[in-house]
């Protein structure tokens, strides 16, 4: 089967450091990548990694260790506008088919 | 248009009514995705199109579903004797369709509802 396994909240505080994990277990595996998506709003792209290593954004770091099936989202100096779900997703055959996680959604608090 | 766009943004229909969804993708993009997402859960992967054809339509939860792209842009998800379980907001997303990475730009979604 196919899975993503992320928590379903987390909570920080207005400049702290905060990581979201993600595990998947998939049939292929062509890259994993994580999405924002605010409350009412639309998913929004933000970062992707096909090979092992960590990727920097700006405030937002994804790490991915393809031998572990694990990857992680780091967000940094958070701010109040971090508040809202992330998911991360995997491409898992050769084509464009993208499985999502549930969600982990994120409170930052002052 | 600048990104996505998905008409209506509200639909609500009663059990057993036919309904059509749309959406438009950016232009040029070659690719073209529709998930399903209920409250508090990730989007849920339905289908995409890689030009006219649908590459993938293996999330299509059963024959009532049906979407096409007939020219290779706009797309119309069509759902047939509604249910109240198909109650959701239905979103479409593009991509360029080439790069590895695949960056998918979602419209705003279509909340459907049904009674």
């Amino acid at each position: 089967g196919q899975s993503l396994e992320q928590p379903s909240e987390v909570t920080a505080v207005e400049g702290a450091i905060v990581q979201i994990n993600c595990t998947y277990q998939t049939s292929g595996f062509y890259g994993l990548s994580w999405y924002q998506q605010h409350d009412g709003g639309a998913p929004t792209f933000l970062s992707y990694n096909a090979l092992d290593g960590l990727e920097e954004t700006g405030r937002f770091s994804s790490f991915l260790s393809r031998s572990d099936s694990y990857g992680y989202l780091l967000l940094q100096e958070l701010q109040m506008k971090d508040s809202a779900s992330y998911f991360c997703a995997v491409r898992d055959n050769g084509g464009f088919k993208t499985i999502f996680g549930a969600g982990t959604r994120l409170f930052v608090k002052a | 248009g600048a990104g996505v766009s998905q008409t209506p943004s509200n639909k609500v229909t009663e059990k057993g009514k036919y309904v059509e969804l749309r959406c438009d993708p950016i232009s040029g993009h070659t690719a073209l995705y529709w998930y399903r997402q209920s409250l508090g859960q990730g989007p849920e992967f339905l289908i995409y199109f890689q030009g006219t054809g649908a590459a993938d339509d293996s999330g299509l939860p059963n024959d009532r579903f049906f979407a096409v792209r007939p020219e290779g842009s706009v797309s119309t998800l069509k759902i047939q004797r509604t249910e109240r379980g198909d109650s959701a907001v239905y979103l479409c997303a593009s991509s360029e369709g080439t790069s590895g990475k695949n960056e998918q730009f979602f419209g705003p979604g279509t909340r459907l509802t049904v009674l």
